[in-house]
């Protein structure tokens, strides 16, 4: 399976941007890269997902490098709301599994 | 749209006893998958589904767990003999083809 690393965790002020790395060294050219994030309690949800090319959503925009070993999601103005860890996962050519790694736990500041 | 929904939310069993639990996807969502999420871990696959065909299920945690997809539509995840290792949540998430992941709410397993 292709791995995807990020930092165990990150902090942010509240409305200020985030940026939050993910690395996949080992991507393949038919995978697509995913964001999830989840919060307390709850199963995880969708944020963004991109190939090559960057993304933008009503949620948050996604920045895929040229060579696609890593990306960056990023959070234009960072709410109390967006505390939550983010999990950014590969998706291959025939779907078998998302495989999640750990995430990164975000923390907002007031 | 009604999104995933696990039955049931919440399950006390004692160590040794069987539980299963129960997935409906989305309608017409052809992918299923299941998942076990420990405190402070990221969710772990288990196995998925592409319709009726079970395509991954090596990653399944041992012979005491099974699962089902009869006719491609709701899904079952059986753990057997339960162990209090067992003790996690255990989600189920559906999609289309490659598309975005919809996650249920999960159901939370305790063994005593």
């Amino acid at each position: 399976d292709a791995k995807t690393t990020q930092p165990n965790s990150m902090e942010s002020n509240e409305e200020e941007p985030v940026h939050l790395p993910c690395n996949h060294s080992t991507i393949s050219g038919t995978d697509y890269i995913h964001w999830y994030r989840q919060l307390p309690s709850q199963g995880p949800e969708y944020v963004i997902h991109g190939l090559t090319s960057n993304v933008n959503n009503r949620m948050a925009s996604l920045a895929i490098a040229e060579d696609r070993k890593s990306s960056t999601l990023i959070l234009h103005r960072a709410t109390l709301r967006d505390a939550a860890v983010y999990y950014c996962i590969l998706n291959g050519n025939y779907g078998q599994n998302f495989v999640f790694g750990p995430g990164t736990r975000l923390s907002v500041l007031p | 749209d009604t999104g995933v929904s696990q039955n049931p939310r919440h399950k006390i069993t004692k160590r040794g006893q069987n539980v299963t639990f129960r997935c409906d996807p989305i309608s017409e969502h052809n992918r299923l998958y299941w998942y076990r999420q420990t405190l402070g871990q990221g969710p772990e696959f288990l196995t998925y589904f592409q319709n009726e065909a079970q395509l991954e299920k090596s990653r399944l945690l041992s012979d005491r767990f099974s699962a089902e997809r009869p006719k491609g539509s709701f899904s079952t995840l059986e753990i057997q003999r339960t162990e209090q290792g067992d003790s996690a949540m255990y989600l189920c998430a559906s999609t289309r083809d490659r598309e975005k992941l919809f996650f249920g709410s999960g159901t939370q397993l305790s063994v005593l």
